[in-house]
């Protein structure tokens, strides 16, 4: 069956350090990968995607996700985190054809940046 | 400007009343999508549409009906036989289903007293 995990449910980062977000997918096939992120009260708003070639993907405001079959990740990354991340962040997995077609989010990771 | 509307932004029914979310877009997008927002549990998928007049069920379409009479409507009706509907809704659109990007409207909270 489609889904996605994030394990971790809040993380709190400086303002400045790096950050990397966690997703583990579970998919059939290839997969189509998403980041987004969400404000409070808001909508979605896409980060970045992975459909197929480079499995290093860059988004934007400065994130980046690596595709990695063989453990079924593709974590989120930014090397310097503004205050203006803090968000929470969902990853997606979605996929072409019959059943499996549909496009699954993962339960969020809550993003706190301390000054 | 194209985007995805959702209407209104905060809804108030009393118990066992069924209630209409609105969602329009008009970015001839073939794919639609309905999700349920709850604190901790990320986005459920209630129904999807991969294209007008079709539309299919998706982890918790229980006390929900839609429809999709029009490429850029996508309505969902919240009825008295869902048990917890108080939550946030956000419709989401798509050029195909699954394996292209989703946009997603600002949402609608929807308080059931």
């Amino acid at each position: 069956a489609q889904s996605v995990t994030q394990p971790d449910i809040h993380i709190t980062v400086s303002e400045g350090a790096s950050l990397e977000l966690r997703c583990n997918y579970s998919y059939g096939a290839t997969p189509y990968l998403f980041w987004y992120v969400q404000s409070p009260g808001q909508g979605l708003q896409l980060l970045l995607k992975y459909f197929s070639g480079d499995t290093l993907v860059q988004g934007i405001k400065g994130f980046e996700a690596e595709f990695k079959r063989s453990q079924s990740s593709f974590n989120l990354r930014k090397p310097s985190v503004h205050w203006s991340d803090a968000a929470e962040y969902f990853c997606a997995v979605g996929g072409y054809g019959g059943a499996t077609n549909k496009l699954i989010f993962g339960t969020g990771t809550l993003l706190a940046v301390q000054p | 400007d194209g985007g995805i509307t959702q209407s209104p932004k905060y809804l108030f029914r009393k118990e066992g009343q069924n209630v209409t979310l609105s969602c329009e877009q008009n970015l001839n997008h073939d794919a639609m999508y309905w999700y349920r927002q709850d604190p901790g549990q990320g986005l459920r998928l209630i129904y999807y549409s991969q294209i007008v007049n079709d539309f299919q069920k998706g982890d918790i379409a229980e006390g929900y009906s839609v429809s999709r009479e029009k490429k850029e409507s996508f309505p969902l009706t919240v009825t008295s036989a869902q048990k917890n509907p108080t939550a946030f809704y956000l419709c989401a659109s798509s050029l195909r289903t699954g394996n292209t990007e989703a946009f997603f409207g600002q949402g609608t909270r929807l308080t059931v007293v």
